[in-house]
């Protein structure tokens, strides 16, 4: 079975521009959660999405914002990017909403320049 | 805030010895998670615990969940360079589904 993947892998943005992140849980999960990870930092939890409701929110401006669709798969927007939104950007993916274990994609590495 | 310090935060070790890292908090988790991370990768999770005093061992690893479920240790035995990377804890916040990372553990075993 394929694990989660996230695309794209790299991508590049210029301060002030928009950027839309994809990722596709393991099949038959339904819980799809978003960090970001800093160099040098553990990851930071920016949103938990599941049967397509938000169900968390982490401590991310309005700028962040995510949906997730009814295959479960889920976009992490970013507007107005700025310098600092630099990282790695990671998803998880889980069962169900509660309970269980997480996996994680291989994360797709932004850089705002 | 809730959260989640890992120590000690940089560890360099020779092949062949053991060692510990421990994940503290004051906050009361539901289950902790164990990852490691290689650059650029995603972390992969190593194991899960959930019960208070649970230890859990995965060949050279092993893994404990405080009695109150505030803390978490990592030992492992015998390190060997496979092990090198960045061990990463995760509590799963009691009555939310939230989970929190730790401040990660960068691990360099040498030959």
């Amino acid at each position: 079975d394929a694990g989660v993947t996230q695309s794209p892998t790299h991508l590049i943005k210029t301060r002030g521009q928009q950027v839309t992140l994809r990722c596709s849980p393991i099949s038959g999960h339904k819980s799809v959660s978003w960090y970001q990870q800093v160099l040098g930092q553990g990851p930071q939890f920016i949103f938990q999405y599941y049967e397509k409701e938000e169900r968390g929110r982490g401590n991310f401006p309005d700028r962040f914002s995510a949906r997730q669709f009814p295959n479960y798969s889920s976009e992490l927007n970013v507007n107005a990017l700025l310098l600092g939104d630099s990282a790695l950007y990671l998803c998880a993916s889980r069962a169900d909403r509660g309970f269980t274990e997480q996996y994680f994609g291989p994360g797709t590495r932004l850089t705002v320049t | 805030t809730q959260l989640l310090e890992q120590s000690p935060q940089f560890l360099s070790i020779q092949e062949g010895e053991n060692l510990t890292v421990y994940c503290n908090s004051s906050s009361v988790f539901s289950s902790l998670q164990w990852y490691r991370q290689e650059p650029g990768e995603g972390p992969v999770l190593l194991v899960t615990v959930v019960t208070g005093g649970e230890v859990k061992k995965l060949k050279r690893l092993t893994f404990q969940f405080g009695d109150a479920r505030k803390d978490s240790s990592l030992h492992i035995t015998a390190a060997q360079p496979g092990d090198t990377g960045l061990y990463l804890c995760a509590g799963l916040v009691s009555g939310t589904y939230k989970y929190i990372f730790g401040t990660g553990t960068r691990l360099k075993v040498l030959a």
